[in-house]
């Protein structure tokens, strides 16, 4: 089965840039999706089809996919952005879909 | 407006069955995907399954396969999750979520949750 591999916490500073990355077996070679999890609260969609953004998403939130490696990007980070972040990919060699195991966002 | 409500929380026993649901509305709920995700308290997302209303095509991943069963009446716009035989460590959250529209990918509106504690 497909494995994505995240670290489990990253601290930023306000107003500095945030890297969530996602790693898996030739993970450019699929769609990665990217969700926003605040405790309490069901996720929401933040990235979409690697670096595509919802409507109501700030353009601060940005991905890029390619290699063994996708990356959540958030610029300018605010108090409002700590939250759980999870990958997400379907893996049609196993006709399933798989998360990451969660990246918790703290901003310090 | 999109809208996914799930039905309440449940206080189970080891041994007992259980269905759970996810009410669509505002789309056309057998156009799109619906999948269930897991969340043990503290733990992150599991991707259990989906299911597509219109013809009832259901795909499961391997860690959930043979141990819930996932099913829709789309008669009245309704997911389902299923348990014939509880076991304590599937107390969890239990969240459904509309895929968008095409081939199962990624899930665009969820429901609020519904909470499974199983206890003796």
């Amino acid at each position: 089965s497909y494995v994505l591999t995240q670290p489990p916490s990253v601290s930023v500073a306000p107003g500095k840039t945030a890297r969530i990355t996602c790693g898996g077996n030739n993970i450019g070679s699929k769609s990665v999706h990217w969700y926003q999890q605040k405790p309490g609260q069901a996720p929401v969609l933040v990235i979409y089809y690697d670096s595509d953004r919802p409507s109501g998403i700030p353009e601060r939130f940005s991905g890029s996919n390619s290699g063994n490696t996708a990356t959540l990007t958030i610029s300018r980070v605010e108090a409002g952005d700590e939250a759980d972040y999870y990958c997400q990919v379907w893996d049609s060699s196993s006709d399933h879909g798989v998360f990451g195991g969660g990246t918790k966002l703290t901003v310090l | 407006e999109v809208q996914l409500v799930q039905s309440g929380a449940e206080v189970k026993k080891p041994g007992e069955s259980l269905k759970i649901s996810c009410k669509g509305s505002g789309y056309s709920f057998t156009s799109y995907w619906i999948g269930w995700v897991r969340q043990m308290p503290g733990k992150g997302l599991e991707w259990m399954g989906i299911i597509y209303p219109g013809d009832s095509d259901t795909r499961y991943s391997p860690s959930f396969q043979g141990q819930v069963t996932i099913s829709a009446d789309k008669s009245i716009s309704t997911a389902y999750l299923q348990w014939s035989s509880l076991k304590a460590s599937d107390t969890a959250m239990y969240y459904c979520a509309r895929n968008v529209r095409g081939r199962p990918s990624q899930f665009d509106y969820w429901g609020q949750g519904t909470l499974v504690t199983v206890s003796s």
